[in-house]
């Protein structure tokens, strides 16, 4: 059973939209919350992060959402640019555990 | 800036072979971990080490070992490779703690044939 659920799985954006990428979770201890962003032929690296007892975190074009009501994440990207075309990980951690619990990532793809 | 050096880049071996990845951190992080990603998986945790000499079991363990030679260098090992060992291996380290940064290497593909 997928502990954190991502979705879509593929998306197509046109250059300068916006990008919404989702995730939800079912460990209710969950409480620290990043994005990864993998180009091919490359390791993931993180892109933004928030904790439970923030709804939103900013960071430049990226902006992601926390809601812990409904256990769900998300991660927006404005002004969508072709560099950002990439595959992007959800994923989370609980207090005191090691190493994190990915989603099955969304591969992005921001055409000119 | 971190650095993860996983060795080799890329691996083919037959069924039943012997296989070792290799991983070395710069950071002087405390914590390193092995993940396999697979299309459909995601990003599975294999093992991790939170030191020289001692190992961690992580989500998939089965059909590998690893071992933590120095705070440096950390190795994963597949003793009797099978065709589902298929898959990119990626070494990451950390300073420790849930919530630190993971900083990933470049993977390494193993084929097994």
């Amino acid at each position: 059973q997928q502990q954190v659920r991502q979705s879509p799985q593929s998306l197509t954006v046109w250059e300068g939209g916006t990008t919404v990428l989702t995730c939800s979770y079912e460990d209710s201890t969950f409480n620290y919350f990043p994005w990864y962003q993998q180009f091919p032929g490359e390791g993931p690296a993180l892109l933004i992060s928030i904790l439970s007892v923030s709804d939103k975190k900013e960071d430049g074009r990226f902006t992601t959402f926390f809601n812990k009501r409904e256990k769900k994440l998300s991660l927006h990207i404005i002004d969508s640019q072709p560099g950002d075309s990439a595959t992007y990980f959800c994923a989370a951690s609980a207090p005191y555990a090691q190493g994190l619990t990915f989603g099955l990532g969304t591969r992005v793809s921001v055409f000119p | 800036e971190a650095a993860v050096t996983q060795s080799p880049r890329n691996k083919v071996t037959v069924t039943g072979g012997n296989v070792t990845l290799s991983c070395r951190q710069t950071n002087s992080h405390n914590y390193m971990y092995w993940y396999r990603q697979d299309t459909g998986h995601g990003l599975r945790l294999i093992h991790y080490s939170y030191g020289a000499g001692n190992l961690q079991i992580g989500d998939v363990p089965d059909g590998y070992k690893a071992t933590r030679t120095t705070q440096e260098d950390f190795f994963l090992l597949l003793e009797l490779a099978s065709p589902s060992q298929t898959s990119l291996y990626f070494c990451a380290s950390s300073d420790g703690g849930s919530a630190e940064t993971l900083y990933f290497g470049s993977g390494t593909r193993l084929t097994v044939l």
